[in-house]
């Protein structure tokens, strides 16, 4: 059964104190794992696809790496805009089209 | 603008009274979604559907139906509401799932309280 965990629940960082947010997985041949921001009351926003080992990608302050067991989402020098949940998402082949959500990390960033 | 819309965005009902969500997009898209969010347990798939008369069950369907009679719309229906029903719910879609899998555009969430 696929799989997906997230670490830590919930993280508080000073601003431009980096960190890496972690997505642990199981899944019968990925197809894409997805990194997602949700801010409070609204849907989740995407920032990533990932489809195999190796693999990374950038956007601003946020790079997400992917191995064949896990991907981070490394924060660099954040700032308190960069404050929400940051949810990851798997699709793999055989479980059809299902996606499976992990229950997300909350990051917060003091001034 | 490419979006995907959810009416209505709140709604509290009694215990057995049908309701249905709507979910539009309007990109066009053939894969459309529903997930619930509770907390501590995540965004979880109720249903999808890869296009038109196409629906298929996620992983907490029991409860909902969905239909997909035209590309652009996805409602869900709750044919007898529960409190265990209660959540906050939102819509999803993407162009397809070919390949390579794509990226999900998501609605605004309907919050939902079952009384």
């Amino acid at each position: 059964e696929d799989q997906v965990t997230q670490s830590p629940e919930a993280l508080r960082l000073q601003e431009g104190e980096s960190s890496s947010l972690n997505c642990s997985y199981t899944v019968s041949g990925l197809r894409g794992l997805f990194w997602y921001r949700q801010d409070p009351g609204k849907g989740p926003e995407f920032l990533f696809t990932l489809y195999s080992a190796g693999e990374e990608k950038e956007k601003e302050r946020l790079k997400a790496t992917l191995t064949k067991k896990e991907s981070f989402l490394h924060i660099t020098a954040p700032k308190p805009e960069d404050s929400a949940t940051y949810l990851c998402a798997v699709q793999g082949y055989s479980s059809a089209s299902k996606i499976i959500f992990g229950s997300g990390t909350r990051l917060s960033i003091r001034p | 603008e490419a979006q995907v819309t959810q009416n209505p965005r709140y709604l509290i009902t009694v215990t057995g009274k049908k309701l249905t969500v709507t979910c539009s997009q309007n990109m066009n898209h053939e894969y459309m979604s529903w997930y619930r969010q509770d907390p501590g347990l995540g965004l979880r798939q109720i249903y999808y559907s890869m296009n038109v008369e196409v629906t298929d069950k996620g992983d907490v369907p029991e409860g909902y139906k969905v239909s997909r009679k035209e590309k652009r719309n996805f409602p869900l229906i709750l044919e007898s509401p529960s409190p265990n029903q209660t959540s906050l719910y939102f819509c999803a879609s993407s162009l397809g799932t070919g390949a390579r899998t794509d990226t999900q555009y998501f609605g605004p969430g309907t919050r939902l309280t079952v009384l």
